[in-house]
């Protein structure tokens, strides 16, 4: 079983519709989730992150996690062509330093059409 | 705040010849670094971590030899990827450590060992 397991989509949906992102983690100790957009050839930009179970609110991103459950999703409201791109999930694997160690599940692609 | 550098952005080099790629902390002291790496179409792994003046941990599977680690300052790190050969060619992500950061990436550095 992966540390963290993604949809490898691609996901694809209409200009103005809500995208749902999945991850799943095996940790039960991991305690930070953090989401990343990366677009092709580029290197990975930060979304956002969540520690605790509910949900968090940035704009049109929505990070929702459940402990229990071990599941981390992110809502992107009202997508744009420009939200296509490959969403990475990371969850921390211990600390080091005092950082985050983070494991990345392999992306979810994003396709948002007009 | 977080600003990260980090060069080169791509470097094509022989079979056989060594390659640094610098990574600097340009506002902040990154008391710890990590190091990932990304084959196409895969998700970021875990190279290794450095705490500033410390030597280099390394992930399972990563060679400590081949990969070497330098972190001797709070805005400097170096990875030397030692005696290239083409199935190293990838690539190369920092992510500088410091107090009140968070998980941002340096631009990558693209590897292609011919």
């Amino acid at each position: 079983q992966k540390e963290v397991e993604q949809n490898s989509g691609p996901l694809s949906v209409p200009e103005g519709a809500i995208a749902s992102l999945n991850c799943t983690y095996s940790d039960r100790g991991s305690q930070s989730f953090f989401w990343y957009r990366q677009y092709s050839g580029k290197s990975p930009e930060l979304i956002m992150f969540i520690y605790s179970n509910g949900d968090k609110e940035d704009g049109r991103f929505t990070a929702q996690l459940n402990k229990a459950s071990q599941y981390v999703s992110l809502l992107i409201r009202d997508s744009q062509p420009s939200d296509s791109a490959t969403y990475l999930c990371a969850v921390n694997r211990g600390i080091v330093g005092g950082y985050n160690k983070l494991i990345f599940g392999a992306g979810t692609r994003l396709a948002v059409h007009p | 705040g977080a600003v990260v550098s980090q060069h080169p952005s791509w470097v094509i080099c022989k079979s056989g010849t060594s390659v640094k790629i610098e990574c600097r902390s340009l506002d902040f002291q990154a008391t710890t670094m990590f190091w990932y790496r990304q084959f196409p179409k895969q998700s970021l792994m875990l190279m290794a971590t450095s705490n500033e003046g410390s030597k280099a941990t390394y992930e399972q599977g990563v060679e400590k030899d081949k990969f070497l680690i330098n972190h001797a300052s709070l805005t400097l790190s170096t990875l030397t990827v030692t005696s290239a050969h083409p199935e190293d060619s990838s690539f190369y992500i920092c992510t500088p450590r410091g107090p009140g950061t968070e998980a941002f990436f340096g631009q990558g550095t693209r590897l292609t060992v011919v």
